[in-house]
């Protein structure tokens, strides 16, 4: 198995352009997330889907940032302006089920600089 | 407030030697909790987890963790730490009554391993 593939793994933008960060969870898996990573905050949830339907979006930042998953195997997350406040590691992760108790398997991240 | 804590930021031990990162969480229902291990440049893998049974949870690369109820604590252990054991561990909590796998996680434990 593949596991979560993300692309790129690196990103270096300038203040005010548009970055997408891309997603490929598991295959057979239904629900996705994406974190991001920072020193000042840890991980924290951005959004999460359960069968392409965004549940929960309350840990977006603000309107810069929007995800999309158009299909089961493929989500984005764009980030438009960016900022240098948005520098991180983002995470995908995905799981075959709902449950509270169900494995999320994470991929390797994008880390994101925005100069 | 709802919280994970890690009160350990860094911990060195001898190769060889015991290991134990602690864990602690504050929420009224016992939620289900994970260990999480992130190696430099890596995305998060599961160590193990605990919903319910048996308190004392068998995870793998030697990993094990107890679920305390009385302390509100699931610490991690393993009995002879490797130098490829170097790495961020994260504790982390689904609250059992999200409804959804809403990952909190703590702010993490770096362990070094001396020679």
């Amino acid at each position: 198995d593949a596991g979560v593939i993300q692309s790129p793994r690196h990103e270096v933008t300038e203040m005010g352009q548009e970055v997408t960060l891309r997603c490929k969870p598991i295959s057979g898996h239904n629900s996705l997330f994406w974190y991001r990573q920072t020193m000042m905050r840890g991980l924290e949830l951005l959004i999460y889907f359960n069968n392409n339907v965004p549940i929960d979006d309350s840990g977006m930042p603000e309107d810069r940032f929007s995800a999309k998953m158009p299909n089961a195997s493929f989500s984005t997350l764009k980030i438009q302006p960016s900022e240098p406040r948005d520098s991180a590691v983002y995470f995908c992760a995905s799981s075959g089920g709902v449950r509270g108790a169900d494995t999320q398997y994470f991929g390797p991240g994008t880390r994101l600089t925005v100069l | 407030a709802q919280s994970v804590t890690q009160p350990d930021i860094h911990i060195t031990v001898s190769e060889g030697a015991s290991l134990e990162l602690r864990c602690n969480y504050s929420y009224g229902a016992t939620p289900y909790l994970f260990w999480y291990v992130q190696s430099p440049g890596q995305g998060l893998q599961l160590l193990l987890k605990y919903f319910s049974g048996d308190t004392l949870v068998q995870g793998i690369k030697g990993f094990e963790a107890e679920f305390k109820r009385s302390q509100s604590s699931f610490n991690l252990r393993k009995p002879s730490v490797h130098w490829s054991d170097a790495a961020e561990y994260f504790c982390a909590v689904v609250p059992s009554n999200t409804g959804f796998q809403k990952l909190v996680f703590g702010t993490g434990t770096r362990l070094l391993v001396s020679p």
